[in-house]
């Protein structure tokens, strides 16, 4: 595999449930990203890691969780979500050197719907 | 004040002929990065061209390019020779400064349909 991944694609969730998305970069990179993208809106920054250590938290409520157990891979744990939740979250890395010139890289995304 | 201004909610264009998305942006910043990211249908982020803010000449990648004003504070995409695939959602995005991993800003987008 290449680039960056996620599973799963599509997840469909009441509100009630737990869920994880799961995300994987395979560019040797050491910063990963969630975004969330809702129809009509700009892009969200969510969460922020570089070298596993959580950088920045943009006033995401506690329902999101991330977790970054390596330079690799990154989660977003769902749980009691609203249905204004439901959007694409994007996941995304990039070299982690803080430079201007820095792409961030995206994968797929998941969309998610909750009912 | 918005970071990233793209002020085309949708544009048309003819299959084969050049089309331009515009993208005005705000910083006060002098060290910044400039990207424009292409997002199919299917919801992947697509990176397309980087533009610095020291740099001299207008960066291009193939079809694209971007027509970089510092003192207008725009950087805007070109796409030469539209072809039907390129049909899609276009952001433009700006990191502003060094050592800010959150300071990265995306604009509301422009949808681009290329017509056949």
């Amino acid at each position: 595999e290449t680039g960056v991944t996620q599973t799963p694609r599509h997840l469909v969730m009441g509100m009630t449930n737990k869920k994880s998305l799961k995300c994987e970069q395979h560019l040797g990179h050491n910063a990963m990203y969630w975004y969330k993208q809702s129809a009509k809106k700009p892009l969200e920054l969510m969460f922020v890691y570089n070298f596993k250590e959580q950088t920045e938290n943009n006033s995401v409520p506690s329902r999101f969780s991330p977790e970054c157990p390596n330079s690799s891979h990154l989660f977003l744990h769902l749980h009691t979500l609203q249905p204004e939740d439901s959007a694409l979250y994007l996941c995304a890395s990039s070299q982690g050197q803080g430079q201007a010139q820095e792409t961030q890289y995206f994968g797929p995304g998941t969309r998610l719907l909750v009912l | 004040a918005q970071k990233i201004t793209q002020t085309q909610p949708g544009m048309f264009v003819q299959e084969k002929e050049a089309v331009t998305l515009d993208c005005t942006y705000d910083t006060s910043d002098p060290s910044y990065g400039l990207f424009w990211y292409k997002q199919p249908s299917s919801g992947e982020m697509i990176f397309l061209i980087y533009q610095g803010s020291y740099d001299q000449q207008n960066a291009t990648e193939g079809r694209y390019s971007l027509n970089f004003q510092k003192a207008r504070k725009s950087a805007n995409l070109v796409i030469s020779a539209s072809q039907l695939g390129d049909s899609a959602m276009y952001f433009c995005a700006m990191r502003e400064g060094v050592d800010n991993f959150n300071k990265f800003y995306f604009g509301s987008g422009t949808k681009l349909n290329v017509k056949p």
